[in-house]
């Protein structure tokens, strides 16, 4: 069936080193959403992509969609303690409708100070 | 305030009993979600609905129950609480355009 991979499942960084986590879907996707859910709390949504190939960032962090629209990697500048948590791609398969999404499992991180 | 709520936040509850889980979205948002997560599955959809009286199944169904009668209020029902649905549950909802907004989640236990 579709699914999206996740790598890493879990990273420890040291406070000011770089993250990255990388999503792999079997399926061309029509867009990829990125999630952030801080320990104990509820995920909440970054930034979704549409266009193959397309790069936007949010301060420290840029993401990526790949040109085959099939693979995203989100992408964290000198890591802060405030980026903890679990990092999740989800990936839609209909084109113009979020209605069924394929989450990947997420990449925790864990920024030692 | 605007937003997507939901209750109660934590419940425990015994094996065999019924329990509903409540949400409600003041977005206006045609689609809702509930989701169930566990470690090591990451979000699981249960159930969810494109707009008041259309619900549909998602991956983990089973055991659960949903009903939409008003666009704001999508309760998730356990007919017969069983211990492999202790779980966090989350609502969300979303335009079906953009990113989905999640709920604060309810912390489900049951004995």
């Amino acid at each position: 069936g579709q699914q999206v991979m996740q790598i890493p499942q879990y990273q420890h960084v040291q406070e000011g080193e770089d993250f990255t986590t990388y999503c792999n879907s079997s399926t061309t996707l029509s867009n990829i959403q990125w999630y952030k859910q801080r320990p104990g709390g509820h995920p909440v949504f970054l930034i979704q992509l549409v266009k193959s190939g397309e790069v936007k960032k949010q301060k420290r962090l840029t993401f990526q969609f790949g040109e085959a629209k099939k693979n995203s990697s989100l992408h964290i500048t000198a890591t802060q303690t405030t980026d903890v948590g679990t990092y999740f791609c989800a990936g839609a398969v209909e084109a113009g409708n979020n209605r069924k999404l394929i989450w990947g499992l997420g990449t925790s991180l864990a920024v030692n100070p | 305030d605007a937003g997507i709520t939901q209750s109660p936040r934590y419940k425990i509850t015994e094996t065999g009993r019924q329990v509903t889980l409540m949400c409600h979205q003041t977005w206006s948002h045609s689609y809702m979600f509930w989701y169930r997560q566990d470690l090591g599955h990451g979000l699981r959809l249960i159930y969810y609905s494109a707009a008041a009286d259309i619900t549909d199944k998602g991956e983990v169904p089973d055991g659960y129950v949903v009903s939409r009668s008003k666009t704001e209020n999508f309760p998730l029902t356990l007919e017969s609480a069983t211990r492999s649905q202790t779980s966090v549950y989350f609502c969300a909802s979303s335009s079906g355009l953009s990113g989905y907004t999640f709920g604060s989640g309810t912390r489900l236990t049951v004995v």
